[in-house]
């Protein structure tokens, strides 16, 4: 099946740092989601971007529909404790033909008060 | 607006017992949905999805086994736990298989 390769697999930063994360592939998407997972709890959608260069904000966080279709990027700006948790990518790829979504395999994010 | 639920919220099993795990779903008709395992800090991964009632399509050949007896309802079991077994277990539905997935709140499966 596709595989999303996602990085890094964690970072460990200070409060107010920014944060950035990527997921890749080699097939060609044309969804892309991003969520969020507290710890012992179930990932909640933040972000879903649907066209190539799509560039999307929620509050501090601004998701990026990769020009080439095959990356997206997360940020967190100005990070603060509650950010704390697993961050996921999901994408739909264009040749799956049973279209389902695809899952990286996370970004564990630890911030330091 | 569309909740999915899922029960127990945390369990503790004895090796060699039965399992049964439920989700359902309100506020929305025909879904897709999905059984996801999760390890510790670990990835998503994808059990068993269903698109209809008596539909269940398996990802992974292991333990346990999923049905659909309901439209809105689906279960996770398992005749006999394995100390692998024990993990995150996460139920999701979307309204298409390409489409967002929204996720419960998972049951926490402890084999012993």
């Amino acid at each position: 099946g596709q595989q999303l390769n996602q990085s890094p697999q964690s970072m460990f930063i200070q409060e107010g740092e920014d944060v950035s994360m990527n997921c890749t592939s080699s097939s060609i998407f044309n969804t892309w989601l991003w969520y969020k997972q507290d710890p012992g709890e179930g990932p909640v959608l933040l972000i879903a971007l649907y066209k190539a260069g799509e560039l999307t904000s929620n509050g501090r966080l601004t998701a990026q529909f990769g020009i080439t279709r095959k990356d997206s990027f997360l940020n967190i700006s100005a990070s603060i404790p509650s950010d704390v948790g697993i961050y996921f990518c999901a994408g739909r790829p264009v040749t799956n033909a049973g279209n389902m979504l695809t899952f990286g395999g996370g970004t564990r994010l630890m911030v330091k008060p | 607006s569309q909740t999915i639920h899922q029960w127990p919220a945390t369990l503790v099993q004895p090796v060699g017992s039965p399992l049964s795990l439920e989700c359902t779903v309100e506020g929305t008709s025909n879904p897709n949905l999905y059984w996801y395992r999760q390890a510790a800090g670990r990835g998503l991964q994808l059990l068993f999805y269903s698109v209809g009632i008596g539909q269940i399509s398996s990802e992974v050949p292991q333990n346990l086994s999923a049905s659909r007896p309901q439209d809105r309802q689906f279960i996770l079991s398992s005749k006999k736990l394995l100390l692998s077994d024990s993990g995150f277990y996460l139920c999701a539905w979307s309204a298409g298989l390409g489409n967002e997935q929204f996720f419960g709140p998972g049951t926490r499966l402890t084999v012993l």
